[in-house]
């Protein structure tokens, strides 16, 4: 069965930075692309990028490029997202979620991690 | 890009059907739309994707034959038959839309779904 597994809860001040963790495994991690989605308390769910984990090509949101990275190891199947200058509305869940097979953007988000609280406050 | 609207909240009784409602703005008929279940506390799950000749490829892990979906103009429809207790979630639509560079993903702003 397909998991994706992230890293646990975080508490940061704001102006600070966050690296949220997601492994995979199961399948074969360096075929299908991974999005990071986030969910702020109450809300919607928000895109915020996809990361191809062969190549480590990216593409953000425009609403979060300049502040934020997506990465891969490849050697042990692990995807990272980083969000800098955190603010108070950046506390949020942010999920991982498995996209389509590469070189196909458009397939559904069809696994997904558990979450990740990141709780931004002074 | 295409925006998505869904109703925030509906409702239907144990054992009856509800359809809701994925709506595309203007200009965005051709486009298929993700469904995605929600339960309380935990992480969204995939349901299915849907175009206007219905669903596209198959259903998510464990996703039973209560749910179907249905496309129509700028609607997608998830229609879910003899509600069940453990229905009860937030469902959110979404869509991917351009290329390279330019590719976002976009939701909707979910609808929460009560059994009563």
């Amino acid at each position: 069965q397909v998991q994706l597994v992230q890293s646990g809860a975080e508490v940061k001040k704001p102006g600070a930075s966050v690296k949220v963790s997601c492994k995979a495994s199961e399948y074969t991690f360096t075929t299908y692309y991974i999005h990071w989605v986030r969910q702020a308390p109450g809300q919607g769910l928000e895109w915020m990028g996809i990361i191809n984990p062969s190549g480590g090509s990216t593409t953000y949101a425009q609403k979060f490029q300049g502040r934020v990275t997506m990465t891969s190891d490849t050697s042990t199947s692990t995807v990272y997202m980083e969000l800098s200058s955190l603010r108070s509305e950046d506390t949020a869940v942010y999920y991982c979620a498995r996209g389509g097979i590469i070189p196909n953007l458009r397939g559904e988000l069809d696994y997904w991690g558990q979450g990740t609280l990141v709780t931004v406050s002074s | 890009q295409p925006v998505l609207t869904q109703p925030p909240s509906a409702s239907a009784s144990l054992g009856a059907s509800v359809t809701l409602t994925c709506n595309l703005s203007s200009g965005y008929s051709n486009y298929k739309v993700d469904w995605y279940q929600q339960r309380p506390g935990k992480g969204p799950r995939f349901v299915m994707r849907v175009g206007t000749g219905g669903i596209v490829g198959s259903k998510g892990d464990g996703i039973p034959d209560r749910f179907s979906v249905l496309g129509s103009g700028l609607n997608r429809y998830l229609t879910i038959k003899n509600i069940q207790e453990e229905d009860e979630s937030d469902y959110h639509c979404g869509a991917d839309h351009g290329s390279g560079s330019n590719f976002v993903w976009v939701f909707g702003g979910g609808t929460k779904l009560t059994v009563l």
